[in-house]
């Protein structure tokens, strides 16, 4: 059975740094992208990045690029969303997907969600 | 960027009647390989999104057959035969042809 679990909720400061994950099972991690979406309180989704863990091939929105990193660890089969200083505007809550442009966004994980009250 | 517009943003139907969605997108999501880049994704209230419609007109595996889409280039339709209880939350497009993806405002389904 295919599933991607995320970390748990998490409350940070504005400036903290913090990284959340994603662990993949049930499927062969390197052969599928892991995409990540934000939806912030009562807004629709928004697509960040995405990440392919056979070679880490990283792409990101021009919205994101530059406030966020996405990372694997083909390891533990774990993709990670990290932010190095953090802003009231992060707080959302932050999906992972799988992809492939062939096949959609077939599996979501259950969300994160970040609050960083300002 | 792509950008990607849908139509209406609000969509009270009654159960049993049918309702479209219509997409938009800035450039072509026609593919040299024949395929339209284009999703559909549900969010039902408190959930993650799921895939509903991928390559603009394949069902994704368990969706039932009362939903469908269509179209091609710059110009998408998500239809529902008959509306059911169950369809309603926000229902959006992706465009998945260019990195960086992007999605559509999303549309509101609610039960009249």
């Amino acid at each position: 059975e295919v599933q991607l679990v995320q970390s748990g909720a998490e409350v940070k400061k504005p400036g903290e740094s913090l990284k959340i994950s994603c662990k993949a099972s049930g499927y062969w991690f390197i052969s599928y992208w892991i995409g990540w979406v934000r939806q912030m309180p009562g807004k629709g989704l928004e697509w960040m990045g995405i990440i392919y863990p056979r070679d880490s091939d990283t792409r990101y929105s021009p919205s994101f690029q530059g406030r966020v990193s996405i990372s694997v660890d083909e390891s533990s089969n774990t993709a990670y969303l990290q932010w190095s200083s953090l802003r009231a505007s992060d707080t959302a809550i932050y999906y992972c997907a799988r992809h492939t442009p062939q096949t959609g966004s077939d599996y979501w994980g259950q969300g994160t969600l970040v609050t960083v009250p300002s | 960027d792509i950008v990607m517009t849908q139509s209406p943003l609000s969509l009270p139907v009654t159960p049993g009647e049918p309702a479209s969605i219509s997409c938009r997108s800035s450039q072509s999501l026609l593919h040299t390989d024949g395929n339209n880049y284009l999703d559909w994704y549900l969010q039902k209230p408190g959930k993650s999104p799921q895939l509903l419609i991928y390559l603009g007109s394949n069902r994704a595996s368990g969706v039932p057959d009362r939903f469908s889409g269509s179209g091609s280039g710059t110009d998408f339709t998500l239809k529902i035969r008959r509306v059911e209880a169950e369809d309603v939350g926000l229902y959006y497009c992706m465009q998945v042809l260019q990195m960086a993806y992007t999605f559509g405002q999303g549309t509101k389904l609610e039960i009249k």
